[in-house]
């Protein structure tokens, strides 16, 4: 069974750093992958997706990249502000039971000190 | 603002009520799903709605009834639920891939309803 696994967990750097979100897949026959931002009791907000044809996709301050053949892919965020604090999650797409799936890791809780 | 609008935000209910969650997307998607989401767990499919015919159903309680009448409106519909139902529910859609299946497009999630059973 597909696992997502997005480390770390809990990050808290001081405003201006650049940082680095990771996420893996035990499978790696994943064909797009979606980054998403959370805040608290709201719902997802799409970040970037990454295409089956693509390795990488950029937005603003956001750099997501995708490595398919180890299953994993990395969520850069440059000259980070107190208002990217959130739990970002990603979620890959693939083929399960004969059916396709988005399937989610269980984020990585950001926090960006003043 | 995404384009997917939930109804309640917030619904508390007793394990004996009956009611519904209702979601709306003004996207022209024609892919629906609900999830849910419970703390420090990943996000679980429930149902996903392609074309209005039920594509998905994830081993998901009988105590939740999925509706989808239209490409625009996905209901779900609660009764005799149990406390550990409590969670966020969210719904998405998204656009259906021209080869068929299951909608791999970009997904739009609506805020969420926050549900509370006692």
């Amino acid at each position: 069974k597909q696992e997502v696994t997005q480390i770390p967990a809990a990050l808290s750097v001081p405003e201006g750093e650049n940082l680095v979100l990771n996420c893996s897949f035990t499978d790696s026959a994943i064909y797009n992958l979606q980054w998403f931002r959370q805040d608290p009791g709201k719902g997802l907000t799409s970040l970037l997706l990454i295409q089956s044809s693509q390795r990488e996709q950029t937005s603003g301050r956001l750099n997501a990249s995708l490595d398919k053949s180890s299953g994993r892919s990395t969520l850069y965020i440059a000259a980070s502000q107190p208002g990217d604090s959130a739990t970002y999650l990603c979620a890959g797409t693939l083929r399960e039971g004969g059916s396709e799936k988005l399937v989610f890791g269980k984020g990585t809780k950001l926090t960006v000190n003043p | 603002e995404t384009g997917v609008t939930q109804t309640p935000r917030h619904l508390v209910m007793g394990m004996t009520n009956k009611k519904s969650l209702k979601c709306e997307q003004h996207l022209g998607h024609n892919a629906m799903y609900w999830y849910k989401q419970s703390a420090k767990k990943p996000l679980e499919l429930m149902f996903v709605y392609s074309l209005e015919e039920r594509v998905e159903n994830n081993s998901v309680p009988s105590r939740f009834s999925p509706e989808c009448p239209n490409s625009s409106h996905l209901f779900l519909h609660l009764h005799t639920l149990q406390p550990e139902d409590s969670a966020l529910y969210l719904c998405a859609s998204s656009r259906q891939r021209l080869a068929g299946g299951v909608a791999t497009g970009e997904l739009f999630f609506g805020e969420g309803s926050r549900l509370t059973v006692l």
